[in-house]
Formats: C-alpha cells, structure tokens, sequence
C-alpha cells in the first residue's frame, strides 16, 4: 500500500473551471508539499503546509492533520495549469527530513 | 532568486560506466537530497545527507551510490558501475531548518540519465 495517495490519477477539465486534487497519507508527518512538474521533468515547490491553508494566486492548499488529508485547488483553470501535481509527505520518522512521493495527477486544461 | 542547478542536464552512458551527477545547491542551505524517478513512476527517496555524512539512505542506494561535497558548493551523486535500471531522472533538493523555508526543499531541474 502506498504512504501516500492522490485522486484523481488523471483529470481533464475545461479553461476556467474550479479543480481539486486530493492527497491521502499514512505517514507521520511534519508538513506536506504540493509541488509541480512540468514536462521535461523539473519539479517546482508550490506549497509546504503543516496546519490549515494556504494560498497563492489561483492556488489553495488546505490540510487536515486528523485526516492526514490535504486538497490543492485551482481556481479559474486555465491551459497553462496543465501539469502533473504531486504532494509529498515531509516524514520525521528518519535521521532527517525526507519526503515520500505520492504518485501524481495528471492534469489537463482545455481551453 | 536562489535556485539549485544541475549538470548535466542529460547523461547517455554504457552499462557498467561511472557517471558522477553533479548538483550545486542554494548556498546557505545544509541539508541535501538525492531523488530518482523512473520513466512513468513516482519520484523516490534515495539519500540525504548533513554535516559532510550521509543521515540516511534508501534501500536503492545500495553499494553502487556514493555521494559526495567536495568542495562546500557541489554536491555529487556518484554511481560506480552503471545498470539499465539506474537509467532515470535524477534530482537534487537542498533545504535549511530555519527561517521562512524551513524544511521546506527546493529541487534542481534534474538529470537525465540513460543507460544503454
């Protein structure tokens, strides 16, 4: 079983409409992170929470520790959205700070 | 911005060759990371590293993988004797404990490796 899961593993949505990914973890954790990644491969941090939400632009990441639950959105989608978003769970169970990957959505925006 | 960068970007090398990948992290960051991920699957653990040692290792980082700062800015992957199943994007993070960024990790744009 994975430590880390996202829903949906695929998502297609129309330019402008609001988009939600979801993240589920098993592990305990310091903090999670959203991040990015283009194709072509770089990784890009978007968010690192530990409690409550956080926003940036379009963006909202919300986490719920009781849950081991976290949601990134993305309001007023638009074509250069698409992406795949992955969270990745902040484990202070080792020597130090390592993050678990979950295994990513694919998201599409058409305009 | 402060931001870490990788070299090369893309490496084509025979099975069996050593290849070294190499990372200069954020400068006033002490923690650093290795992560690999094979085409099509999830991006994996495989070392960090702290105060010039390892903190901890995956079981991938086997034998074959050392890592390495040899000179207080680069931070080197070294792989010694390359297998068709190391070929993989490569992936270099640092992070500082403290401040604003605290844990949090910035990534390189990663290395290409292909092993033929």
């Amino acid at each position: 079983k994975n430590e880390v899961e996202q829903s949906p593993q695929n998502l297609t949505a129309q330019e402008g409409e609001f988009i939600t990914i979801n993240c589920s973890y098993s592990v305990g954790i310091s903090a999670l992170h959203w991040l990015q990644q283009h194709p072509g491969g770089g990784i890009v941090s978007l968010f690192m929470l530990s409690s409550g939400k956080k926003k940036h632009g379009r963006l909202i990441a919300t986490i719920n520790i009781q849950e081991k639950h976290s949601s990134l959105h993305i309001t007023a989608s638009h074509p250069r959205d698409s992406a795949v978003y992955i969270c990745a769970a902040l484990n202070y169970g080792g020597a130090t700070n390592k993050l678990i990957f979950g295994t990513g959505t694919l998201l599409a925006v058409q305009p | 911005e402060p931001e870490v960068t990788q070299t090369p970007s893309h490496q084509v090398t025979q099975m069996g060759q050593e290849v070294i990948l190499r990372c200069v992290p954020i400068s006033n960051h002490l923690y650093f990371y290795w992560y690999r991920q094979i085409l099509g699957q999830k991006v994996e653990f495989l070392v960090s590293f702290y105060n010039n040692e390892i903190s901890e290792k995956s079981e991938i980082f086997d034998d074959q993988f050392s890592v390495e700062r040899p000179d207080g800015s680069n931070f080197t992957l070294k792989i010694r004797s390359t297998k068709l199943e190391d070929s993989a994007m490569y992936f270099c993070a640092s992070s500082d404990h403290q401040g604003v960024s605290y844990n949090e990790q910035f990534f390189g744009p990663g290395t290409r490796l292909t092993v033929l």
